[in-house]
């Protein structure tokens, strides 16, 4: 079945740098990769989702980025604001079969 | 409101002692799937179901059991919990089954104790 690698474990920046998280997948007929946030106490929320004909998209402040062939994909948080201190889970799956498989998660801290 | 009701927010209960988590989503949706959320391991998905009677196994299956016997409801039944299934339990829901996945929407999570 489908492996989800997610790095790092926890991410400390300061307010207004950017932050990086990267998730890399085992099985190469997964096509659907989406980032859920879920801040202390909530529940996770879907942010950005990526498919595997896009190699990269991007909403506001966040991007998603996708390497087919190294079997990758990375969330990018621009100018963070301490409203983004969260847990971020990214994720994979093959579309057709809703097997969604999630990383084990980043917890990102922005301090002011 | 649009949304995926958990039932109940927090339960405690002994070994052995069936239980069932109640999901229920009022958007209509097709697809629905239970999470467990534990410490360092993630989200990890228990069970699945497409469709109406259509129901398959995620990641963990093993202690529990689904049923889907309506679109809108999707229960998660434990017929003789261990504490190894204390866990954060989460029902998602998304619109349509198919090759496209949709957005997830989370319920409000259910914390289980299994004393």
């Amino acid at each position: 079945g489908e492996n989800v690698e997610q790095h790092p474990s926890t991410l400390s920046v300061q307010e207004g740098d950017s932050a990086v998280i990267k998730c890399t997948y085992s099985d190469s007929a997964s096509n659907y990769f989406p980032w859920y946030k879920q801040e202390l106490g909530k529940r996770p929320q879907l942010i950005i989702d990526i498919r595997s004909n896009v190699g990269e998209k991007k909403d506001q402040r966040i991007a998603v980025t996708l390497n087919k062939t190294a079997k990758h994909f990375s969330l990018h948080i621009t100018e963070t604001q301490p409203e983004d201190s969260a847990v971020y889970f990214c994720a994979a799956s093959r579309g057709s079969n809703y097997k969604l498989t999630f990383g084990k998660g980043t917890l990102l801290t922005v301090n002011p | 409101e649009a949304q995926v009701t958990q039932n109940p927010r927090y339960l405690i209960t002994v070994t052995g002692k069936k239980l069932t988590v109640t999901c229920s989503q009022n958007m209509n949706h097709e697809y629905m799937s239970w999470y467990r959320q534990d410490p360092g391991l993630g989200l990890r998905q228990i069970y699945y179901s497409m469709n109406v009677e259509v129901t398959d196994k995620g990641d963990v299956p093993e202690g529990y059991k689904v049923s889907r016997k309506e679109k809108r409801n999707f229960p998660l039944i434990l017929e003789s919990p261990s504490p190894n299934q204390t866990s954060l339990y989460f029902c998602a829901s998304s619109l349509k089954s198919g090759w496209l996945n949709e957005k997830l929407f989370f319920g409000s999570g259910t914390q289980l104790s299994v004393l």
